[in-house]
């Protein structure tokens, strides 16, 4: 499950530090939202979501930020553990039930 | 904590032979998905699945792909003819009734499948 790859943006914080992964999106008529996660060998993990009648959602150390203007999604974590380090997605929903994927960003924390 | 669950983990294919992956969602999930990971490259959408009929599928799941819940528990994608370029991650999804289609997706592990 892991997503190696060499042209994958890469974000590097230090630890304790707060990040934001950025995503931008392709379809102006979705109308829900998702962060994933994906550690090295595991399949994507769901960090927290949004519906497009919302521009902010909080969850626990994460928030999630929507703007429908510039189709623009971003995720932020605060106080960045090691535990954070993974590749993360952001999804958006097509149809029904059909979802795209971005392209992915690494994070990297730093001791 | 349920999980969904994938078998195999590896699976090695010749060019030319069918295959079948196979996934266990969470128990009382009604709606099932699968998508693949080519290496370096973004999760794609290929197939969802709800009341034993797909839902939607995308561009990549053509002629030679096929879905199947032949039982109440397991989930399985079928690859008729594997291609070099079929060689992936695939990742089974699923999720409950509440609140869909706006809930939580839940992936198993993947199995990766190697087309030589």
């Amino acid at each position: 499950g892991e997503s190696v790859g060499l042209h994958l943006p890469t974000l590097s914080v230090q630890e304790g530090d707060n990040s934001i992964i950025n995503c931008a999106y392709s379809n102006s008529a979705s109308d829900y939202f998702i962060w994933y996660k994906q550690e090295s060998g595991k399949g994507p993990q769901f960090i927290i979501d949004i519906r497009s009648n919302m521009d902010k959602r909080q969850g626990q150390r994460v928030t999630v930020l929507l703007n429908k203007t510039v189709k623009h999604l971003s995720l932020q974590i605060a106080a960045t553990q090691p535990g954070d380090s993974a590749v993360y997605f952001c999804a958006e929903k097509v149809g029904t039930y059909k979802y795209i994927f971005g392209t992915g960003t690494r994070l990297k924390v730093l001791a | 904590e349920p999980e969904v669950t994938q078998t195999p983990s590896h699976q090695v294919t010749q060019m030319g032979q069918e295959v079948i992956l196979r996934c266990v969602p969470i128990s009382n999930h009604l709606y099932f998905y699968w998508y693949r990971q080519i290496l370096g490259q973004k999760v794609e959408f290929l197939v969802s699945f709800y009341n034993n009929e797909i839902s939607e599928k995308s561009e990549i799941f053509d002629d030679q792909f096929s879905v199947e819940r032949p039982d109440g528990s397991n989930f399985t994608l079928k690859i008729r003819s594997t291609k070099l370029e079929d060689s992936a991650m695939y990742f089974c999804a699923s999720s409950g009734d509440r609140g869909a289609p706006y809930n939580e997706q839940f992936f198993g592990p993947g199995t990766r499948l190697t087309v030589l």
